[in-house]
């Protein structure tokens, strides 16, 4: 099974700031890496998939980056809404099974 | 546009079987998608349950395999899942979400709103 490490637990920033968040997956995942945003009492919501390709309606602030086993997901402008926990997901050699990150918790400082 | 719809019971005993439906509404069932199921149990990360095509092919997460039925019923544009052997481990918030499955990878977009089931006597 393929592990995703998500750095760091939480962060602790402030609108407009520009947030950064680490997805690090124990082998080779190629570009096949999702990222996901979960607010309290509601379901994750696609941001990115393919590593770098945003979904439908989501603001340009969001983008991802990385291919292999390093993946990042950047907040270039935090909004006061963007505050929520992050999920990356992988499922390289689709029909093996996906994995999810423990999460990261974008938080207001 | 899709929105999917979980339901079934919030509590089952230990031991028993857990059942639940997704209703698809805006879209096909019968579309070039699979379809998903995930859970999160309370306070925790998010575990990929199993998938399965219109068709009736499935995928199942091999730690959950042996307990695990996914089906379909095109007549009705929903898709089903039954957790055999219950336990408390079992309590979780679980989703449905449609699988946007290519010959090489998937992502989940969109979900349902999730239904709480608690594992309980």
């Amino acid at each position: 099974e393929i592990v995703l490490t998500q750095s760091p637990a939480t962060l602790s920033l402030s609108p407009g700031e520009r947030a950064t968040l680490s997805c690090r997956a124990s082998q080779s995942v190629s570009s096949y890496l999702a990222w996901y945003q979960q607010k309290p009492g509601q379901a994750p919501r696609l941001l990115i998939y393919d590593a770098s390709n945003r979904a439908t309606g989501i603001p340009a602030r969001f983008s991802g980056s990385g291919s292999g086993t390093d993946f990042t997901l950047t907040i270039s402008s935090l909004e006061p809404e963007d505050f929520a926990v992050y999920y990356c997901q992988q499922r390289s050699n689709w029909p093996r099974p996906c994995t999810f990150g423990q999460g990261t918790k974008l938080e207001i400082k | 546009q899709v929105q999917l719809q979980e339901s079934g019971p919030g509590l089952v005993k230990p031991s028993g079987t857990l059942s639940l439906t997704c209703a698809v509404s805006g879209g096909s069932i019968s579309s070039s998608n699979w379809w998903s199921w995930v859970r999160q149990p309370p306070g925790k990360g998010l575990e990929w349950i199993g998938e399965i095509y219109h068709s009736g092919s499935t995928n199942y997460n091999p730690s959950l395999k042996s307990r695990v039925t996914i089906s379909v019923d095109k007549s009705k544009n929903q898709f089903s899942l039954k957790l055999s052997s219950v336990t408390a481990a079992d309590t979780a918030v679980y989703y449905c979400a449609r699988d946007m499955a290519t010959v090489t990878t998937s992502w989940f977009d969109p979900w349902g709103q999730g239904t709480l089931v608690t594992v309980s006597s």
